[in-house]
């Protein structure tokens, strides 16, 4: 079964691009969470789709954030324009239904290594 | 706010030695705390965790302990493998929140020397 997969790896653009990051949980996950490690620092929560639907959004840093889950599937994260604070290392993770003996079933993918110049 | 907070940034062992790592919380009312663990160009995975009603949850090698008093976790690997050179995160929730909404630490990178 696949994991967590999560695409670009990298991507490097320039302050005032625009740059859009992929996600797609493990089949039949319906929990997806975005979230954020900037420069070595603690790994942020930004936001939680269950379904397609947003259930927490409350870690987005402002509105240049924008998160998409298409149909409950795939889930994307534009950043429009990005700044350079926003440099980084995005992390997506999946789990499945609510509570299912909480303990480790979020599942993170390799995460996407954001540099703004 | 950081909520979660892991002191030390790094820590080096010796392998067959036991690594200790500590974590520190100020949010009383966190009620589940994890460790994940994280290689270079991977994503973070859960290695064991520990519910606040209880003081110690062993896994193998792994062991956390849960000092509610003092709101303060630690995470014991005994005894340390190079296979165990890793970031470590502490993390911890709140089960009546979100779903899987953790607060995690900044992490321990452990270097295990042979």
């Amino acid at each position: 079964e696949a994991g967590v997969t999560q695409f670009p790896s990298h991507s490097v653009i320039e302050k005032g691009q625009t740059v859009t990051l992929r996600c797609d949980p493990i089949s039949g996950h319906d929990n997806l969470y975005w979230y954020r490690r900037v420069m070595g620092k603690e790994i942020k929560f930004l936001l939680h789709f269950v379904k397609e639907s947003k259930q927490d959004e409350s870690g987005m840093p402002n509105n240049r954030f924008l998160a998409e889950r298409t149909g409950g599937t795939y889930s994307t994260l534009k950043v429009q324009p990005a700044e350079l604070e926003d440099s980084g290392v995005y992390f997506c993770a999946s789990s499945q239904g609510r509570r299912q003996g909480f303990g480790g079933e979020l599942f993170f993918g390799e995460g996407s290594r954001l540099t703004v110049l | 706010d950081q909520q979660v907070k892991q002191n030390s940034p790094s820590l080096s062992v010796q392998e067959g030695r036991i690594s200790i790592l500590n974590c520190d919380y100020t949010n009383s009312m966190f009620d589940y705390f994890l460790w994940y663990k994280k290689y270079p160009a991977e994503g973070p995975t859960f290695l064991i965790s520990i519910s606040s009603i209880k003081d110690k949850n062993e896994d193998g090698r792994f062991t956390v302990f849960l000092n509610k008093s003092a709101k303060h976790l630690s995470l014991h690997i005994v005894p340390s493998q190079p296979g165990d050179s890793a970031v470590y995160f502490c993390a911890a929730s709140l089960t009546t929140d979100s779903w899987g909404k953790l607060q995690f630490g900044a992490g321990t990178q452990v270097v295990v020397t042979p």
